[in-house]
C-alpha cells in the first residue's frame, strides 16, 4: 500500500512565477491536509479538503494561494506570483476520516525554493 | 486546541529509555493527546495517541496523568534512528477544527552512541 505521494520533491521558481504542488493521498483516503514549514520554524496548517470541497482554509494566506482536491486526480496546492517568502517545505497529509481517532499520514514534502 | 509545553531539547544514550514530557494543563475533556515526530526534514510520522488511559504500541508508550494535565512519551530502547523532533499535540475531538494538527516547537531528541 503506497504512502502519501507528493511531487515534485524539489521545485525551483523565479519570483513572479506560479508553483503547483501535487499530493496523492493514500489509497482509500478522501481527506487531505496541507501544511507549510518555513525555514527554522514549525509546521503550520494551511488547508483541509475533502473530495471537491474545501472544509477548512483558516491557515491559507489570503492572496495568491489556492487549493483543490478534484473528484479524480491529486490534490493541488497552487501558489501564484511566488515571492522569496514562499520558500518552504510543503507537506500534505491524508486520512480516511477527519475523526480524531484517525491519524494523519504525511508525505515526504515538496521543497519550494524561490530565486 | 489546548496549548502544549515541551522542553526544547533532550539527550538520551542509545539503548536506554527516552522519556519525553509534555505539559497540557488547559486540556479539556474531549481533547486527545497525539505524538508525532519529524526525522531530519522528512514528513512527520505518527507515533501514538490517547485520551485518558495509558497506551502502548510497537513504537512507544504514552503515559497520561490522572488529571490529564501532562503526559510522557516513552521510547523504551532508543536507537540512533530515533533522533528527531518530537511533537506533542492536543487535538479537539469534533467541530470544524477536527481536521487540523497544531504543531508547536517540539522537543529535539538526540540519541548518542
Amino acid at each position: 500500500n503506497a504512502g502519501v505521494m507528493q511531487n515534485p520533491r524539489h521545485l525551483v521558481r523565479r519570483r513572479g512565477q506560479e508553483a503547483r504542488l501535487r499530493c496523492s493521498p493514500m489509497k482509500g483516503h478522501s481527506h487531505v491536509y496541507w501544511y507549510r514549514q518555513l525555514p527554522e520554524e514549525g509546521l503550520k496548517f494551511m488547508v483541509y479538503l475533502q473530495k471537491e470541497n474545501i472544509i477548512d482554509e483558516s491557515g491559507m494566506p489570503k492572496e495568491r494561494f489556492s487549493a483543490e482536491f478534484p473528484k479524480e486526480g491529486p490534490s493541488i496546492l497552487r501558489i501564484q506570483q511566488v515571492v522569496r517568502g514562499d520558500s518552504a517545505a510543503y507537506f500534505c497529509a491524508s486520512s480516511p476520516s477527519p475523526v480524531d481517532t484517525y491519524e494523519q499520514y504525511f508525505g515526504p514534502g515538496t521543497r519550494l525554493t524561490v530565486t | 486546541d489546548a496549548k502544549t509545553t515541551q522542553p526544547t531539547s533532550m539527550d538520551c544514550a542509545e539503548g536506554r529509555a527516552a522519556n519525553l514530557p509534555c505539559n497540557h494543563s488547559t486540556i479539556s475533556g474531549n481533547e486527545y493527546v497525539y505524538w508525532y515526530r519529524q526525522i531530519h526534514s522528512q514528513g512527520p510520522q505518527y507515533i501514538i495517541h490517547g485520551l485518558k488511559n495509558n497506551e502502548t504500541n510497537e513504537m512507544a508508550s504514552l503515559i497520561i496523568t490522572e488529571d490529564r494535565k501532562s503526559s510522557t512519551l516513552i521510547l523504551p530502547h532508543a536507537t540512533l534512528r530515533d533522533t528527531a523532533v518530537y511533537y506533542c499535540i492536543v487535538r479537539f475531538a469534533g467541530g470544524t477544527s477536527y481536521g487540523k494538527l497544531t504543531f508547536g516547537q517540539g522537543t529535539i531528541l538526540t540519541v548518542h552512541p
